[in-house]
């Protein structure tokens, strides 16, 4: 499966508790981006790589949300001190920087519960 | 500040006739403009997408329409199959390869 991966698929955690998920992106492609999704919305932008360099973080990112891509590679996004509020899908994508359309790929998501 | 919106939640349409998804959005300075579609527990799939320069773009029984001075566009899919069932997604974005701009999404069921 060459395929946007990510891991897990789902984390149930208490609130108060750190959480960190990792995306791996399709190979060849040098921008990563992380969305969030609520019941009932569209996807959300938080931030977004072009190989190991974080381009752009959106205002939803709070201080306890911190992306990496260490390598421009995987990226991980890890919540610290998680809230109800921080309950969502979280969504990574990846495409080639010359790609035609902005069309990105996604992978199938992470779903966080915070109790 | 919603920029793009799906101002239907649903849509009902019988088998083999044409579905119709609209959006509409607000800033004038969007390049690009994309649909996806979403099962349930997947991410969104890419289906097509639109240049700002162009008002029409088709794939298969895929074909969006962009009008500019209505800040509108729409996608039309003919024959529509129970398949189509499922949950798009119209999304904009400034410059290539930049964020996209999502709308709420359009149920769409498909009936056999």
């Amino acid at each position: 499966d060459t395929g946007v991966s990510q891991d897990p698929r789902h984390k149930i955690t208490k609130r108060g508790q750190n959480v960190t998920f990792r995306c791996d992106p399709i190979s060849e492609h040098n921008r990563l981006y992380w969305y969030r999704q609520t019941l009932g919305q569209g996807p959300e932008f938080l931030t977004y790589f072009q190989n190991e360099a974080q381009l752009e973080k959106s205002r939803l990112l709070s201080d306890r949300f911190s992306a990496e891509r260490p390598k421009g590679s995987f990226s991980t996004l890890e919540i610290q001190r998680t809230e109800q509020g921080d309950s969502a899908m979280y969504l990574c994508a990846s495409s080639r920087r010359e790609v035609k359309g902005n069309e990105q790929f996604f992978g199938p998501g992470t779903r966080l519960t915070v109790l | 500040d919603q920029q793009v919106k799906q101002n239907s939640p649903s849509l009902s349409v019988q088998e083999g006739r044409i579905s119709i998804l609209n959006c509409d959005y607000t800033n004038s300075m969007f390049d690009y403009f994309l649909w996806y579609k979403k099962y349930p527990a997947e991410g969104p799939t890419f289906l097509i997408s639109i240049s700002s320069i162009k008002d029409k773009n088709e794939d298969g029984r895929f074909t969006v329409f962009l009008n500019k001075s209505a800040k509108h566009l729409s996608l039309h899919i003919v024959p529509s199959q129970p398949g189509d069932s499922a949950v798009y997604f119209c999304a904009a974005s400034r410059f290539n390869g930049n964020k996209l701009v999502f709308g709420a999404g359009t149920i769409l069921r498909v009936k056999s």
